[in-house]
């Protein structure tokens, strides 16, 4: 079936680079999903990569994808106070009624 | 979020009681769906509903369980003889597939 991995903690110092692992099982997807949600906060779509991609760039965030290991990583480049949240990967297929299956959630927090 | 309104936003109840969830999508949304968020656990799939189509029950725990969703708008989630693992936050979404969900802002449930 369907399944989303993620560690569940990641601690970096303030102003280096995060870096969240994910894997998945189904290789049907066809969009993968970066979800951030805020302490006391719903969820929002972080950013999102098709699955015909390998790497895609916004700003401070760079998202890789391994399609063969099945494999997503998202970086966020000069960590900040700001970027503390849980992290949630998630894989989906393209159709607006295709559920989202989503992984446990990744809680990142930043250290002085 | 903005386009989804879920209320009670927390409910506090005994073993037991039944209690009813809403979530009221804005309109023109066909795809709906109720995941629950667990203490420290990612966001289980519960059910979606896509226009006129039978509605993909496959992730309700238990037949305590039920969501229907009248004129293809707003939604209800019944939990019937409610237990204690029912606590979570219940969150209901609109859309899917390219720009991923947007959430509501969740019903927080207690069971004591």
């Amino acid at each position: 079936g369907e399944d989303v991995e993620q560690s569940l903690f990641l601690s970096v110092r303030e102003g280096d680079s995060s870096v969240i692992n994910c894997t998945y099982t189904d290789s049907s997807s066809t969009y993968l999903y970066w979800y951030k949600q805020e302490p006391g906060a719903g969820l929002q779509l972080l950013t999102y990569i098709f699955s015909n991609m390998d790497m895609k760039q916004d700003q401070r965030l760079t998202v890789l994808l391994n399609k063969k290991d099945k494999h997503l990583s998202l970086r966020i480049a000069d960590t900040q106070t700001g970027d503390s949240a849980i992290y949630f990967c998630a894989e989906g297929a393209y159709s607006s009624a295709s559920k989202i299956i989503f992984g446990s959630g990744t809680r990142l927090s930043i250290r002085p | 979020g903005a386009g989804v309104s879920q209320s009670p936003s927390n409910k506090v109840t005994e073993k037991g009681k039944d209690v009813e969830l809403r979530c009221d999508p804005i309109s023109g949304h066909t795809a709906l769906y109720w995941y629950r968020q667990s203490l420290g656990q990612g966001l289980e799939f519960l059910i979606y509903f896509q226009g006129n189509s039978a509605p993909d029950k496959s992730g309700l725990p238990s037949d305590r369980f039920s969501a229907e969703r009248t004129g293809g708008s707003v939604s209800t989630l019944t939990i019937q003889r409610t237990q204690q693992e029912d606590s979570a936050v219940y969150l209901c979404a609109i859309e899917g597939g390219l720009d991923g969900y947007t959430f509501g802002s969740g019903t927080r449930l207690t069971v004591v």
